[in-house]
């Protein structure tokens, strides 16, 4: 598959603490997005992170990547209840055919308990 | 500003009928994407379009699936004829940043739900 996984598949924590997901991939990219979908809803782009970097912070956000080990992890600092989505990785890269593509790992759904 | 407008958010069908999912991307975005949740195999990316020309539909199911961009300013994805396995939610996202080697952030419609009988 050309998904990239994503741990955990579940994740619950109280307000206050922090949460860290993370994503594996398979091949070389151009860059690495986290986007987040709340519940019934479309998804939103959170940050972007190129193959060149290794870290990189939005607000509460911290993305950190290491192509090396092809993968990435994204930590939500002092969560709150509103922070209750699934997260995505998705990797832009070339998985053959015409062009790169933008491909969506396996999602993590955080649950914040207020 | 207003965002991605996909149209109609919510369809419910039977079997062997057309189906017709709208899309009205960002005004100035050069690349269109049409994309399919499900729970058993996540979001896949059906087709992409580049300054309205098709660039990549390897991941259009079956020959049942069809996508157009006429213009600039709008895109369909059409089943014909429908299946209850094509039953999922259907999102159209747009770029700014595009450039067949590179993909930007993507802004993502609210989506189609599609439900087939």
């Amino acid at each position: 598959s050309q998904q990239g996984e994503e741990d955990p598949q579940a994740l619950s924590i109280q307000e206050g603490e922090n949460a860290t997901m993370n994503c594996s991939y398979k091949t070389s990219i151009n860059n690495l997005q986290w986007y987040r979908q709340n519940s019934g809803r479309g998804l939103v782009h959170l940050i972007l992170i190129r193959s060149n970097e290794r870290e990189k912070h939005s607000g509460r956000l911290r993305v950190t990547l290491d192509t090396s080990k092809k993968s990435s992890s994204l930590l939500i600092t002092a969560s709150r209840a509103a922070d209750t989505a699934s997260y995505f990785c998705a990797t832009d890269a070339y998985y053959g055919g015409a062009t790169n593509k933008l491909i969506f790992g396996t999602g993590t759904l955080l649950a914040v308990q207020p | 500003d207003a965002g991605v407008i996909q149209s109609p958010r919510h369809e419910v069908t039977e079997m062997g009928q057309e189906v017709t999912l709208r899309c009205k991307p960002i005004s100035g975005h050069n690349s269109l994407f049409w994309y399919r949740q499900t729970m058993m195999r996540g979001l896949e990316l059906l087709i992409y379009f580049n300054n309205n020309v098709p660039i990549d539909d390897s991941g259009m199911p079956e020959d049942r699936f069809s996508a157009k961009m006429p213009n600039a300013s709008f895109s369909t994805l059409k089943i014909q004829p429908s299946e209850p396995r094509d039953s999922a939610v259907y999102f159209c996202a747009s770029s700014p940043a595009y450039k067949g080697t590179y993909t930007g952030e993507l802004f993502f419609g609210e989506g189609s739900r599609l439900t087939v009988l």
